[in-house]
């Protein structure tokens, strides 16, 4: 079945440290790609995109993600957290079946150590 | 300032009692979609509408009714709310319905049925 998958539900991580969030897809061909923030209480921001082209991605807030067709992966990174990204981060792909219809993994809640 | 505006914010309400949650936005755009997000489902689309009185059936569709009489505006009805439609709700906007077409988001409605 067509699906979006981040396997960490929860992660926490020091400030300062780095960050790799993981997120797998399963559809034919290769999708459009996002992630996308929810800050508490807030709605979601996107953070980044992946069309076509160069397969790192550069976003907001100091992010990057990498497309990598052979493991079906679009994983966020960023080299030093700050306790500001404490947040809810939110895989998700447009299919390509025709019209802006995303389809969202169930979320990686990220807490930051002081 | 360009925004997707969703009223009210929050709402605690009882079983069968009809309740409109109301969607707009400011920029002009055709599509406009409604999600719900719900712990470790993410977020499902409930209906889309590609322009003025043109809508269609998401993902999770159920249990609700959407109208697009203007292009600014797409509300969510809830004819019956049941206790199953608990929810955090998200209207998004795009400036067509093509997957290319980056969605903005509201900042969300948290919907309590009782």
């Amino acid at each position: 079945a067509q699906s979006v998958t981040q396997p960490d539900i929860h992660i926490t991580v020091s400030e300062g440290a780095s960050l790799e969030l993981r997120c797998n897809y399963s559809y034919g061909a290769t999708p459009y790609l996002f992630w996308y923030v929810q800050s508490p209480g807030q709605g979601l921001q996107l953070l980044l995109k992946y069309f076509s082209g160069d397969t790192l991605v550069q976003g907001i807030k100091g992010f990057e993600a990498e497309f990598k067709r052979s493991q079906s992966s679009f994983n966020l990174r960023k080299p030093s957290v700050h306790w500001s990204d404490a947040a809810e981060y939110f895989c998700a792909v447009n299919p390509l079946g025709g019209y802006n219809k995303l389809i969202f993994g169930a979320g990686t809640r990220l807490a930051v150590h002081p | 300032e360009a925004q997707v505006t969703q009223n009210p914010r929050y709402l605690i309400t009882v079983t069968g009692k009809k309740l409109t949650v109301t969607c707009s936005q400011n920029m002009n755009h055709e599509y406009m979609s409604w999600y719900r997000q719900d712990p470790g489902l993410g977020l499902r689309q409930i209906y889309y509408s590609m322009n003025v009185e043109v809508t269609d059936k998401g993902d999770v569709p159920e249990g609700y009714k959407v109208s697009r009489k203007e292009k600014r505006n797409f509300p969510l009805i809830l004819e019956s709310p049941s206790p199953n439609q608990t929810s955090l709700y998200f209207c998004a906007s795009s400036l067509q319905g093509s997957g290319a077409n980056v969605l903005t988001f509201g900042a969300g409605s948290r919907l309590t049925v009782l």
